[in-house]
C-alpha cells in the first residue's frame, strides 16, 4: 500500500529555517517524480517544487532561491528545506507522488502545517 | 507564472451536469496536453480526477470528464451527486517546466 507521511511542520519565526520530511512506503521515491504542494489557510493549492527521478529539480517562482527539494534514497524519504521563511509561507505542505507524465499526483500525504509568525 | 483562471463557484441540482472552466495561456494550457483536475473535500488531501486533459485514473467515476479547446480546459461532472460537492482545482504543465494551479472552484450541489 502506498503511503506518504509528512512531518517537520511547526511554528517558525520570519527569516528562520525549517526542514519538512515525507516518508514514503509501498513504492520507491527515487523511481518517481515527487512534488511538494502547499495550501495557505483558506486558500487554493500552490505547487512548490518537484524532483525528477533523475535528480533534477524545479521550483515555483514564489519559493525559488529559498527552498531546496531533496531525497534520501536509503530512507525512501523526500525533504523540503525552507530558508528565510516569510509569513506568506504559512500553509499546509503536502508531498505527492508523480503519476503518468510525473506532473500529475496520484498519492498525497496528509499534510504538515507550517506557521510563520513572530 | 500566473495562476490559471477558474470560476469561484458553480452549482447544480442532483442529476444535472455542470462544467468548470480553466483558462490559461499558450505557455501552459494551450501548449501542452498536460492538464489535470483535482477534487478536494474540506480538511482532506486532493484527489486526482482527470489527467492529460481527458484521462481518468482507475477508480474515478465516468461521470467526470475533461476536455480542452485552445487555452481553456474544462471539467464536466454529469449526474451530479451530493458527494460531488467539493473544491475543484485544475493544473497545467508550463513551458518553464513548472506546474501552475488554478484558483479553485467550489461546487455546490443544491
Amino acid at each position: 500500500e502506498v503511503q506518504l507521511v509528512e512531518s517537520g511542520g511547526g511554528l517558525v519565526q520570519p527569516g528562520g529555517s525549517l526542514r519538512l520530511s515525507c516518508a514514503a512506503s509501498g513504492f520507491t521515491v527515487s523511481s518517481n517524480y515527487m512534488s511538494w504542494v502547499r495550501q495557505g489557510p483558506g486558500k487554493g493549492l500552490e505547487w512548490v517544487s518537484l524532483i525528477y527521478s533523475g535528480g533534477d529539480t524545479r521550483y515555483g517562482d514564489s519559493v525559488k532561491g529559498r527552498v531546496t527539494i531533496s531525497r534520501d534514497n536509503s530512507k525512501n524519504t523526500l525533504y523540503l528545506q525552507m530558508n528565510n521563511v516569510r509569513a506568506e509561507d504559512t500553509a499546509v505542505y503536502y508531498c505527492a507522488r508523480g503519476y503518468s507524465s510525473g506532473w500529475n499526483f496520484d498519492y498525497w500525504g496528509q499534510g504538515t502545517l507550517v506557521t510563520v509568525s513572530s | 507564472q500566473s495562476a490559471l483562471t477558474q470560476p469561484a463557484s458553480v452549482s447544480g441540482s442532483p442529476g444535472q451536469s455542470i462544467t468548470i472552466s480553466c483558462t490559461g495561456t499558450s505557455s501552459d494550457v494551450g501548449g501542452f496536453n498536460y492538464v489535470s483536475w483535482y477534487q478536494q473535500h474540506p480538511g482532506k488531501a486532493p484527489k486526482l480526477m482527470i489527467y492529460d486533459v481527458t484521462k481518468r485514473p482507475s477508480g474515478v467515476s465516468n461521470r467526470f470528464s475533461g476536455s480542452k479547446s485552445a487555452n481553456t480546459a474544462s471539467l464536466t461532472v454529469s449526474g451530479l451527486q451530493a458527494e460531488d460537492e467539493a473544491d475543484y482545482y485544475c493544473t497545467s504543465y508550463t513551458s518553464s517546466s513548472t506546474l501552475v494551479f488554478g484558483g479553485g472552484t467550489k461546487l455546490t450541489v443544491l
